[in-house]
Parts: C-alpha cells; structure tokens; sequence
C-alpha cells in the first residue's frame, strides 16, 4: 500500500536552515505530482508548496516563496523541502502527499507529517 | 483569513445529517475541482472526496460532495460518534497559482 514517511524535522534557531524529506512506496512515484503541506500548532492546514511528476515545474505559497525549495529524486522515491532562513511563524507538522494523475489537485495519501520548532 | 471560507463548527445528533459549506471565488471553486479532508484528532488529514463528488475507495457512502457556481458542499449522513473531526475543503486557485485550503469545520455529534 501506498506509504508516505517524512523526516529531518527537529528544533533550530531562527535564520538558520534545514531539509525535510518523504520517503514514498507502493505507487508509481514518478508519475505523481507531489506537495507539502504544513500545520501549525492548534490551527488549520497550509499547502506550502507543489512539484510536477518530472520535476520541471515547482509552485510556492507566499509565506514561503524565496526561503524553500521543493525538490524530488525520482530514481529514489524521495521528495525534498529545503527550508532556508526559518522564521518562528514556520514553526509546524509538515506532511506530504502524493497527487495522482488526473486527481483534480487531491492529496491522496499523507505521511504521518514531521515536526518543525523555529526557536532560539 | 482563509480564501476558502468554511463555518468554523457544524453539529447534530446521531443518525442525523448533517452539510459543511465551503465557499470561494470563480478562480478557485468556480474553475477547478474541490477536495475534502478529514483530519481525526491526533492523526494526519485523509482524503475524503475528490474531483467535487468522487469518493475514493475505502470511503464510506455515508459522505457525498457537491458543487455548484462557487460554492461547494459535504454531506454525512447517518452521524456517528467516529464522524467527529475538522474537515477541510481545498482547491486550486489559478490566479494565486497555489492550492488554497479552508479554514476547517470541527464537527461534534451531540
């Protein structure tokens, strides 16, 4: 079955850097769009940012254009998100989730998400 | 505030059905399809329907999705205890270029 396995979040200070990734299996990642989502502490969900099936186009929220990249290897099934110049208010869960083809820009599986604390 | 406004709560009885509202703008709900999500406490959201009213395997016939003009809508019929969950509404803006959620819906079954 399809699984979603995020990881690299932890506790960092303000300013500095770190990158999140999604180990994916049991589908045909290559052929799936993918994005991240986020959710601060006791709020609602926040797409963050999206990645076409090859990889050729990448689509940004503003709270994040400029300071994260989204990136993917589909010859490891893996998704990136390399957040630079972290600010208190990024401070969330992170998941992703895979967009099959065709799937009107659905989520269709979610990792269990990773956690993110901007703190000094 | 949220491009996508949902009611902030929605509550019924059991057995009872009950609708979420999810309303946006001609260049969101209007242009492209609307996905729901359920988010059970503690727990990552799960998709619930694409497409407007596509139910993807697994899920329950209870829940039914709806659109018209720039609003869209989820129903659950037959309310039970496990119905209890914020549910979310999501859709791609194509003036923003970004996939903008609703604020979320916390449902109670009273």
């Amino acid at each position: 079955q399809v699984q979603l396995v995020e990881s690299g979040g932890g506790v960092v200070q303000p300013g500095r850097s770190l990158r999140l990734s999604c180990a994916a299996s049991g589908f045909a990642f290559k052929t799936h769009a993918m994005h991240w989502v986020r959710q601060a502490p006791g709020k609602g969900l926040e797409w963050v940012a999206f990645i076409w099936s090859d990889g050729l186009n990448t689509f940004y929220a503003d709270s994040v254009w400029g300071r994260f990249t989204i990136s993917r290897d589909n010859s490891k099934n893996t998704l990136f998100l390399q957040m630079n110049n972290l600010r208190a208010d990024d401070t969330a869960i992170y998941y992703c989730a895979n967009d099959p083809p065709y799937s009107g820009w659905s989520f269709a599986s979610w990792g269990q998400g990773t956690l993110v604390t901007v703190s000094s | 505030q949220s491009v996508l406004t949902q009611p902030p709560s929605a509550s019924g009885a059991p057995g009872q059905r009950v609708t979420i509202s999810c309303s946006g703008s001609d260049s969101n709900i209007g242009s492209h399809p609307v996905n729901w999500y359920q988010q059970l406490p503690r727990t990552a959201p799960q998709l619930l329907i694409s497409n407007d009213n596509h139910r993807p395997s697994g899920v329950s016939d209870r829940f039914s999705g709806s659109k018209s003009g720039t609003s869209a809508s989820l129903a659950i019929s037959g309310l039970r205890s496990e119905d209890e969950a914020v549910y979310y509404c999501a859709a791609w803006d194509g003036n923003l270029s970004a996939v903008m959620f609703g604020g979320g819906t916390r449902l109670t079954v009273l």
